[in-house]
């Protein structure tokens, strides 16, 4: 079946401008993440949904950065006016169960390589 | 702290031998220790698992032990083959809130490299 897919794979962006990543989960998949992942670093927590509920978003790390599930499947990631700090991949994970610790599996995307210049 | 402290951060190993990733983290209350793979280009991918109420649990030529009480886990391979190379990601969730939300804290990862 099919996985997590990402749009677009690459993106580069002129600083100031915005820029939308697409996540489309697993089908049926009631959680959903996004990471960012700096160069030779492990995934950084970002945000979670819950089905359409936005249940976390302490990772995101300023204000121009929002995200949206509005229908509880593909979940979109906005950075406005882009730095170069925030060039670095974003995955995208999902999963089919809730919030319970001990019961997850996540299944990531391929992610969206993002260069600000 | 919240960190999940990953070592080595590079080990070579003649194809065959047996490598072995080592984290340790900081939240008494994780209970679930998932083991990633990740090869460029490509997102991490779950290799294996393992719950708080176990030691140990082995996957053919993979296995993960984890030590509650000294809050350390650990990932080994048997009989390395060069596509086990790859860069390695173990993680441990940390509860955020009272409701039970939580995020995963990931390692910083190790670049594993079998040589021919």
């Amino acid at each position: 079946g099919a996985g997590v897919s990402q749009s677009p794979r690459y993106k580069v962006a002129k600083r100031g401008q915005d820029v939308a990543l697409r996540c489309d989960p697993i089908s049926g998949h009631v959680s959903l993440f996004w990471y960012q992942q700096a160069l030779g670093q492990g995934p950084e927590f970002l945000t979670y949904f819950q089905n359409e509920a936005q249940l976390d978003k302490s990772g995101l790390p300023s204000d121009r950065f929002f995200a949206e599930r509005p229908e509880g499947s593909v979940s979109t990631l906005k950075i406005q006016r882009t730095q170069q700090e925030d060039s670095a991949v974003y995955l995208c994970a999902s999963s089919p169960q809730g919030i319970l610790m001990g019961k997850e599996t996540q299944y990531f995307g391929p992610g969206t390589r993002l260069l600000v210049l | 702290g919240e960190n999940v402290e990953q070592h080595p951060s590079t080990l070579s190993v003649q194809e065959g031998d047996s490598a072995v990733i080592k984290c340790t983290y900081s939240d008494s209350a994780s209970n679930y220790f998932p083991w990633y793979k990740q090869e460029l280009g490509k997102g991490p991918q779950l290799i294996i698992d393992i719950r708080s109420n176990v030691g140990e649990k082995k996957d053919q030529r993979i296995a993960v032990t984890l030590n509650k009480t000294a809050k350390h886990f650990s990932l080994h391979i048997t009989e390395t083959q060069p596509e086990d190379s790859a860069v390695y990601f173990c993680a441990a969730p940390r509860v955020v809130s009272t409701s039970g939300t939580y995020k995963y804290i990931f390692g910083t990862g190790t670049r594993l490299k079998v040589l021919a």
